[in-house]
């Protein structure tokens, strides 16, 4: 059964920080693995997209990394602004599995 | 708006009565997901469609829940009975088949409150 697990649970950093989500997973049988943002009460907006074969992915400020092998995934975040405040979902396709397993998330504040 | 679409986004109902959820996905998108989502907690799978066809569902479908996807557009879930633990977001994901497993994309999803 795939597990996925994203530390920290919570994190707040003052504006213009450089920073960096985690996010591990058990199974390395993995198709993609999807970054995801929720603003409170509201969906889930895709941020980045990763297939398998691939190391990483760029959108803007954003970066995710993705090694297989150790079953760890990064969503680096640079120069952080208040509005990037929200909770950070990562989640994986396994190949056997037609269904996304997603961690719980972190819950990022970025500070004015 | 070409996301994917539900409605309602807010329900409060009395526990034991019915409640339905609508969810449109992206038009050219043939496959649709449900997924609930609690307090704190990322989403979790409870049922898919690939185009009409309900290929797979998830054993926190109890059998008070029922989903259609008729001519494999838009899609209904259905709650009947409903309990104070059904209270929840229910989230509604589609994503086009292809050779590689595509990008899903949600809609705002439907927040739920037994009372």
């Amino acid at each position: 059964k795939q597990e996925v697990t994203q530390i920290p649970a919570a994190l707040s950093v003052p504006e213009g920080e450089n920073l960096v989500l985690n996010c591990s997973f058990t199974d390395s049988a993995i198709y993609n693995l999807q970054w995801f943002r929720q603003d409170p009460g509201k969906g889930l907006t895709s941020l980045l997209l990763i297939q398998s074969s691939q190391r990483e992915q760029t959108s803007g400020r954003l970066n995710a990394s993705l090694d297989k092998s150790s079953g760890r995934s990064t969503l680096y975040i640079a120069a952080s602004q208040p509005g990037d405040s929200a909770t950070y979902l990562c989640a994986v396709l396994r190949g056997s599995a037609r269904q996304l397993t997603f961690g719980s998330g972190t819950q990022l504040t970025v500070l004015p | 708006d070409t996301g994917v679409s539900q409605n309602p986004r807010h329900k409060i109902t009395k526990r034991g009565q019915n409640v339905t959820f609508r969810c449109d996905p992206i038009s050219e998108h043939n496959r649709l997901y449900w997924y609930r989502q609690t307090l704190g907690q990322g989403p979790e799978f409870l049922t898919y469609f690939q185009n009409e066809a309900q290929l797979e569902k998830s054993r926190l479908l109890s059998d008070r829940f029922s989903a259609e996807r008729p001519k494999g557009s838009f899609s209904t879930l259905e709650i009947q009975r409903t309990e104070q633990g059904d209270s929840a977001m229910y989230l509604c994901a589609s994503s086009l088949m292809g050779l590689m497993n595509t990008e899903a994309f949600f809609g705002q999803g439907t927040r739920l409150t037994v009372v």
